[in-house]
Order: structure tokens, then sequence, then C-alpha cells
């Protein structure tokens, strides 16, 4: 079975443009969540779907980033426009429902310069 | 502030020597868990621990939950090469068939040869 993936692995861009990132769950995996580990920090939660609703985006920072998941299955998220300060490894991970076991991708490391 | 505490942040040791790592927060917890990361890749659960004073035995590695649920440690017999990585904890926000982790900093261990 294959594990939750997320594309691009690596993400280098200039501050004031445009980024999406995308993430495939496990398959059957109705549980969604977006995190972030910016430079010497700790991974912080950013939102979690269930199926393609959104149950939490407590911890997105701003208005300039946009989470999707269209049909309940993948998802994307969007930074637009990107600051410096958005630069960090954006993780995803999946779960089936009720389970306390979260599956992680392997990030993406997103650079803004 | 930080939830959960973790120490060292760094350790640096030789292969078949012993350590511990510690979680520490002031708050209860219902269960807290331990997850490995490793260069390029997600964090991955190695255990949950659920009643105060639990200890759990993963091979060579030993977790235990504090008495009063505020703590944990993962103590690690003979290190070897291959446990070289980042060592998380986190805990559960856990409502509606989900819920968002929150992940102390890490400690991020080497082992050398």
């Amino acid at each position: 079975e294959a594990g939750v993936t997320q594309f691009p692995s690596h993400s280098v861009i200039e501050k004031g443009q445009t980024v999406t990132l995308r993430c495939d769950p496990i398959s059957g995996h109705d549980n969604l969540y977006w995190y972030r580990r910016v430079m010497g920090k700790e991974i912080k939660f950013l939102l979690h779907f269930v199926k393609e609703s959104k149950q939490d985006e407590s911890g997105m920072p701003n208005n300039r980033f946009l989470a999707e998941r269209t049909g309940g299955t993948y998802s994307t998220l969007k930074v637009q426009p990107a600051e410096l300060e958005d630069s960090g490894v954006y993780f995803c991970a999946s779960s089936t429902l009720g389970s306390y076991e979260q599956y992680f991708g392997p990030g993406t490391r997103l650079t803004v310069t | 502030t930080q939830l959960l505490e973790q120490s060292p942040q760094f350790l640096s040791i030789q292969e078949g020597e012993n350590l511990t790592v510690y979680c520490n927060s002031s708050s209860v917890f219902s269960s807290l868990q331990w997850y490995r990361q490793e260069p390029g890749e997600g964090p991955v659960l190695l255990v949950t621990v659920v009643t105060g004073g639990e200890v759990k035995k993963l091979k060579r590695l030993t977790f235990q939950f504090g008495d009063a649920r505020k703590d944990s440690s993962l103590h690690i017999t003979a290190a070897q090469p291959g446990d070289t990585g980042l060592y998380l904890c986190a805990v559960w926000g856990f409502y509606n068939q989900g819920g968002k982790l929150i992940f102390g900093q890490g400690t991020e261990l080497s082992v050398k040869p």
C-alpha cells in the first residue's frame, strides 16, 4: 500500500510568488492534516480536513494560505503571495476516522528568497 | 511558551552507549506519542503511552509515561548508528473523529560508529 505522498519535494521561489503544494493521502483515509516546521521550531499544526470539509483551520497563519481538498481525495496548499517567513518544511499526514495514528508524508521543503 | 519541552535538543554519542531523552510538560495528558524522523522523511510513530507509569519496550527502546501523565522518557540501550534521527514527542488535541498533534521541538540524536 502506498504511503502519503507529497509534491514537490523541494520548491525555491521568490518573495511575492505563488506556490502550490500537493498531498496525496493513503487511500481510504478520510482525515488529512497539514503541518509546518520552520527552522528551529517545532512542527506545528495548520489544518485538518475530514473528507472534503475543513474541520479545523486554527493553525493557518494568515489569509495568504489556502487549502483545498476537492472530492475528499488529494489536497493542495497554496501560498500567495509567499513571504520569507513562509520558508520551512510542510508535512501532510492522513489517518482513518477515529484513529490516533497519523501517517506522515516526506514533506515539501519550501524556500522563499 | 511550548506545551512540550524536550531535552536535550542535541545528543551525539558513540555506538554502544546508552541514552535517555525527556519530554516534559506542566499539563496532564491522556496519552503521549513518540515519533522518529529521519532526514528527508516524515515522522513515524514509534509508540503511544496511555497509563500513568506505563512502560513500553520496542527492541532496544524503552518508553515510560510519568506517573502523573505530565512527562515521558525514551531510553535507548546500546545505541546503533541506525538509531540516528530526530526523536519527537507529541500529544493529541482529539475531536470529532480526528485531531491535531502538538509536538515538542525534538531531540536530534547522532550515533557515531
